[in-house]
């Protein structure tokens, strides 16, 4: 199976601070998604990203969410100023033919 | 827009045994793709299989299989010969007809295998 890496695994962060997740898609694949799942809940669509451009984005992408591509591999998300609800762990994906992949989650913990 | 239900409580499944886990969706989409996932208590999401709704087989993956029927709109897992490693989360989803459409998920089903 195609292997997404995300980084960190897990992050703790205080509310108000800026944090940046990462993420290495599968080489070679032009939509990237991210998602997020608050604790105990379903998995929830962020935004996709295809050719250096949000494709489409959910009510959850506000302002305090930005993407990147920054060196042509790395995916990044941006949140600018946490707030404790941002709390969740969060999957990069990436969709090789008719399967979507994801990477192994990064745990956000907003204090 | 699409939708995704999974309303089955938690699961006990004798290891060897077999489990059916349900799921029904909506959509307006005159194609679409639905996928089912395996989310241990380690959290990653594991992709276990894929069902296009113009197939005209079931997809299967080694013990995994979908029971896939159209008209009542519903793509069950089943899981054959129960593993203790099969014990995770397992959410259903489905995209619209686009290949590169986003993922909407179910609540998902939690299965506990015993030996």
């Amino acid at each position: 199976e195609p292997e997404v890496t995300q980084t960190p695994s897990h992050q703790v962060t205080q509310m108000g601070q800026e944090v940046i997740l990462r993420c290495v898609p599968i080489s070679n694949h032009l939509y990237f998604y991210w998602y997020r799942q608050i604790l105990g809940q379903k998995v929830e669509f962020l935004v996709s990203f295809y050719n250096n451009e949000i494709s489409e984005k959910s009510e959850i992408f506000d302002d305090q969410f930005s993407v990147e591509r920054p060196d042509g591999s790395n995916f990044t998300l941006k949140i600018r100023s946490t707030k404790l609800e941002d709390s969740a762990m969060y999957f990069c994906a990436n969709t090789r033919g008719n399967e979507q992949y994801f990477g192994p989650g990064t745990r956000l913990t907003v204090t | 827009a699409q939708k995704i239900t999974q309303t089955q409580p938690g699961m006990f499944v004798q290891e060897k045994e077999a489990v059916t886990l349900d799921c029904t969706y909506d959509t307006s989409d005159p194609s679409y793709g639905l996928f089912w996932y395996k989310q241990p208590s380690s959290g990653e999401m594991i992709f276990l299989i894929y069902q296009g709704s113009y197939d005209q087989q079931n997809a299967t993956e080694g013990r995994y299989s979908l029971n896939f029927q159209k008209a009542r709109k519903s793509a069950n897992l089943v899981i054959s010969a129960s593993q203790l490693g099969d014990s995770a989360m397992y959410f259903c989803a489905m995209r619209g007809h686009l290949r590169n459409n986003r993922l909407a998920f179910g609540k998902g089903n939690q299965v506990v295998v015993i030996p």
